[in-house]
């Protein structure tokens, strides 16, 4: 069974950089498949963030893409999310997920100082 | 960019009725390998969103058979054979032919 695990500060300060990890374990994120970050603000729909290879190959949402960094450890079977200059549009319900199927409970972040 | 347009954005049912929802994508979804990257995932109130259907018509594992895709090129369609209380939530559609886009959302309730 395929589980994911965010973790991360739940309050980070406007302009600063929001940083999360997700713990995947069941599967070996080496074998392949795109894995990725999803976000929903309180009460809105969902958004796509970026995916990422297991070889290292990015992708990322056009309206984002300038703050985001999605990198891969597969060392440690995870992979993590980076986003600068962070305002209160960025407080969020943050995913991480195996792209299609697969996906972590979520953590809420809040840009707030 | 893809934009992915969801019909209705609310729909209220009787229990044991069909009900059927519209995704429509402003793009072909086709994608070069022949496959077509359409999904249907529920998000049911407090929870992750789940996987229902993928590649159009395909059941993920576990979900039942009252839940079925169809569609192609840009015109998709969830329908769910007979609604009950547990398949209250938020169904979503979301491409993933040209990088990843979420429609808007369409909100089940139960009348």
């Amino acid at each position: 069974q395929v589980q994911l695990q965010e973790s991360g500060p739940g309050l980070v300060k406007p302009s600063e950089t929001l940083s999360l990890t997700c713990a995947v374990s069941g599967y070996s994120i080496s074998s392949g498949f795109y894995w990725g970050w999803i976000r929903q603000p309180p009460g809105k729909g969902l958004e796509w963030i970026g995916s990422i290879y297991h070889s290292g190959n990015t992708h990322y949402n056009p309206s984002l893409k300038s703050r985001v960094t999605i990198s891969v450890d597969t060392s440690k079977n995870q992979f993590s999310l980076k986003l600068s200059s962070v305002t209160a549009a960025d407080t969020a319900v943050y995913y991480c997920a195996r792209i299609g199927a697969y996906w972590g409970q979520g953590t809420l972040v809040t840009v707030s100082s | 960019d893809i934009v992915m347009t969801q019909t209705p954005l609310s729909l209220s049912v009787t229990p044991g009725q069909p009900a059927s929802i519209s995704c429509k994508s402003s793009q072909s979804l086709l994608h070069s390998d022949g496959k077509t990257y359409l999904y249907w995932y529920l998000q049911k109130p407090g929870q992750s969103p789940q996987l229902l259907i993928y590649e159009v018509s395909s059941r993920f594992s576990g979900v039942p058979d009252k839940f079925s895709g169809s569609g192609s090129g840009t015109d998709f369609t969830l329908k769910i054979s007979r609604v009950e209380a547990e398949d209250v939530g938020v169904y979503y559609c979301m491409q993933g032919t040209h990088l990843w886009t979420f429609g808007q959302g369409t909100k089940v309730e139960i009348k």
